[in-house]
């Protein structure tokens, strides 16, 4: 089964918002309430930002929130820092074949 | 706190076996809450799920690996290990494991701890 499908890269300034998106299909993001979302600063582990689709973790800005239509997830980060800068994943479970399934990631600049 | 520690060769010649484990402490490997798992990034690429294991040994496979990998589970010592056989250059990757949610109907859910990952080099 093939990767979730986000975009390559996304910018904007600080204080804007983004939004960044995350395509599955009917038997992955579109079965199942549990898309998560995972931030990764260079030479980090990646850290959850959202799990089952839009629950933010503890210790979580609420800057950071997620959302889902149909097959696609996405992921909005409003009042952009500098320090959002980083590559976001989002992940969703696929069932009893594939399991997991990781999108390519997206490079995030805040300009 | 929950700490994940992976342990293991940084370099392994090519067609032999990569063998990496995970130390968990600050917390007990036999919960019915989570899953154990391991997720590889070669470098510069994105995160790719191996694999995952529930404290009984039940074992869940990508199954684009499947056929090279093993993972497994050592309650009383609180670790989990993995191993790939025959590997190449591609099997190259910082290699992180990590605690999954476990969710009802045996569902696999968000990956809240991961250790600090190990670099894995396939080189002769």
């Amino acid at each position: 089964q093939s990767a979730l499908t986000q975009p390559a890269s996304v910018s904007g300034s600080p204080g804007q918002s983004i939004t960044i998106s995350c395509t599955g299909t009917s038997s992955d993001v579109g079965k199942y309430n549990l898309v998560s979302w995972y931030q990764q600063h260079p030479g980090k582990a990646p850290k959850l930002m959202i799990y089952e689709d839009n629950k933010r973790p503890s210790g979580i800005s609420d800057r950071f929130s997620g959302s889902k239509s149909a097959n696609t997830a996405s992921l909005t980060i409003s009042g952009l820092q500098t320090e959002d800068e980083a590559d976001y994943y989002c992940c969703s479970y696929a069932g009893s074949n594939t399991y997991v399934l990781f999108g390519g990631g997206t490079k995030l600049t805040v300009l | 706190q929950l700490q994940l520690q992976e342990s293991g060769p940084g370099l392994v010649k090519p067609s032999e076996t990569l063998s990496l484990t995970c130390t968990v402490s600050g917390g007990s490997i036999d919960s019915h809450m989570y899953y154990w798992g391991w997720i590889r990034q070669p470098p510069g690429k994105g995160l790719e799920w191996i694999a995952t294991i529930y404290y009984t040994g039940n074992t869940y496979y990508n199954p684009s690996l499947e056929s090279r990998v093993t993972i497994s589970v050592r309650t009383s010592r609180n670790l989990f290990s993995l191993r790939v056989n025959s590997v190449t250059a591609a099997d190259t990757a910082m290699y992180y494991c990590a605690r999954l949610n476990r969710m009802p109907g045996n569902r696999v859910g968000a990956t809240e701890y991961w250790g600090q990952g190990m670099l894995v080099t396939v080189s002769s």
